[in-house]
């Protein structure tokens, strides 16, 4: 069975610093999935990460994929306010079942 | 533009009574997931549906719950018998040819 581990759960950062948020997963996983979530809304897809190695950069935000690790990284540059949101990994399995992390929860102070 | 839509956004009912969750799909897709969300908390997995089937469904998916595809367009939930800790956000998602899967934005379902 999958498990998924996010750290830290909360995170306070000022604006314009760098910070890292850490997924570790259990067994090996088929893909790697980044979502933010915003308070009562719906999830966002951010990244898919297919393969060890993988790097994937939007914005202020980069996804990385360490399979021999079962380490995946979230890395947030110059923070500004609007990125202060629930972030959530996400291991799939085979069937597409998605495992969620438990999220974590940032929140980015002027 | 939502991948899917959700109906409705907001359900109340009293424990014990049935309720049916709506999920539309803007194109046509084969693979459909439910998931639940209890507040605070992480998303949890429910179920998997491909090509009018359930593909997976986990250990929360027990014989209160079912899904259908009943006109080939919408996708339903149905608790059959609702409980107080059914309460929780229920998102729907679809999925496609890269099996990434996108939310719909959820129906919020209180139990009294």
């Amino acid at each position: 069975e999958l498990k998924v581990e996010q750290n830290p759960l909360f995170l306070s950062m000022q604006e314009g610093k760098n910070y890292t948020i850490y997924c570790n997963y259990s067994t090996t996983s088929d893909r790697l999935y980044w979502y933010r979530q915003d308070p009562g809304k719906s999830l966002e897809s951010l990244f898919v990460l297919l393969s060890n190695g993988a790097v994937k950069q939007e914005g202020r935000l980069m996804a990385s994929l360490d399979t021999k690790a079962r380490l995946s990284t979230l890395h947030i540059t110059a923070a500004v306010h609007d990125l202060s949101a629930t972030y959530f990994c996400a291991g799939e399995t085979s069937g597409s079942r998605l495992t969620f992390g438990e999220g974590t929860q940032l929140t980015v102070n002027p | 533009e939502p991948e899917v839509t959700q109906t409705p956004s907001h359900q109340v009912t009293q424990m014990g009574q049935e309720v049916i969750l709506r999920c539309v799909p803007i194109s046509n897709h084969l693979y459909f997931y439910w998931y639940r969300q209890i507040l605070g908390q992480k998303v949890e997995f429910l179920v998997s549906f491909y090509n009018n089937e359930i593909s997976e469904k986990s250990e929360i998916f027990d014989d209160q719950f079912s899904v259908e595809r009943p006109d080939g367009s919408n996708f339903t939930l149905k608790i059959r018998s609702t409980k107080l800790e059914d309460s929780a956000m229920y998102f729907c998602a679809r999925g496609g040819d890269t099996h990434e899967q996108f939310f719909g934005p959820g129906t919020r379902l209180t139990v009294l």
